[in-house]
């Protein structure tokens, strides 16, 4: 049973740096890719990107300048870290597992969820 | 990039009802790479479909996806109760994803 626990800062200030964890328990890592995906209060989902368990990454070109997801295999955990945040950045923001091997590109397990929210 | 748009916005229907749901892509989209998710308030969104009409685990049969090139389409045969919620199509090309901004089935 594939599971995705993440965790981080819930109430930024802008132009401050937002960061977020995401562990994988239960399942395999590597074989993957892992993503970042966030909504805005009572909006869609935005991709914001992904990284496969040797550190290769594709971000959104609209948030790539601000955007860095790492990895560390050996914890089976990836990362999210966004600079320069401003209210627009306020969102829920959740880790997911893209399965190309067996499902595409989509989107097969994800976290719970952190809200982040970005107010002076 | 792809943009997704779905229609309706809301579809107001009674459960044991049919729902479809309508995903047009912007440009042509391989069925491989199209899904469909659910989402209900306070929740993560929940895989349906994957490649255009393949259920994912655990999914009910009342639920089909059809498709291909610019145009997809949700199928819920009969709504349960439980069907009640907000629902995604996503498409990947490019190294890149999109997501559609959601039709909300509610009860009428």
């Amino acid at each position: 049973q594939v599971q995705l626990q993440q965790w981080g800062a819930g109430l930024l200030k802008p132009s401050e740096t937002l960061s977020l964890s995401c562990a994988v328990y239960g399942g395999s890592f590597s074989g993957y890719y892992w993503s970042w995906i966030r909504q805005p209060p009572g909006k869609g989902l935005e991709w914001i990107g992904e990284i496969n368990h040797s550190g290769s990454t594709n971000y959104n070109p609209s948030l790539k300048s601000r955007v860095t997801i790492s990895v560390d295999t050996s914890k089976k955990q990836f990362y999210l870290r966004m600079s320069s945040v401003t209210a627009a950045d306020t969102a829920v923001y959740h880790c997911a597992r893209g399965n190309f091997l067996e499902k595409g590109s989509a989107f097969d397990m994800w976290g719970q969820g952190t809200m982040v929210t970005v107010s002076s | 990039e792809i943009v997704l748009t779905q229609s309706p916005g809301t579809l107001s229907l009674s459960p044991g009802e049919r729902a479809t749901l309508s995903c047009r892509a912007s440009q042509s989209v391989s069925s491989r790479y199209l899904a469909w998710y659910q989402q209900k308030p306070g929740q993560a969104p929940r895989l349906l479909i994957y490649g255009a009409s393949n259920r994912a685990t655990g999914i009910p049969d009342r639920f089909s996806g059809s498709g291909s090139g610019t145009d997809f389409t949700l199928t819920i045969s009969r709504l349960e109760p439980e069907d009640f919620a907000v629902y995604f199509c996503q498409q990947y090309g490019s190294s890149s994803y999109s997501f559609g901004q959601g039709t909300k089935v509610d009860i009428k």
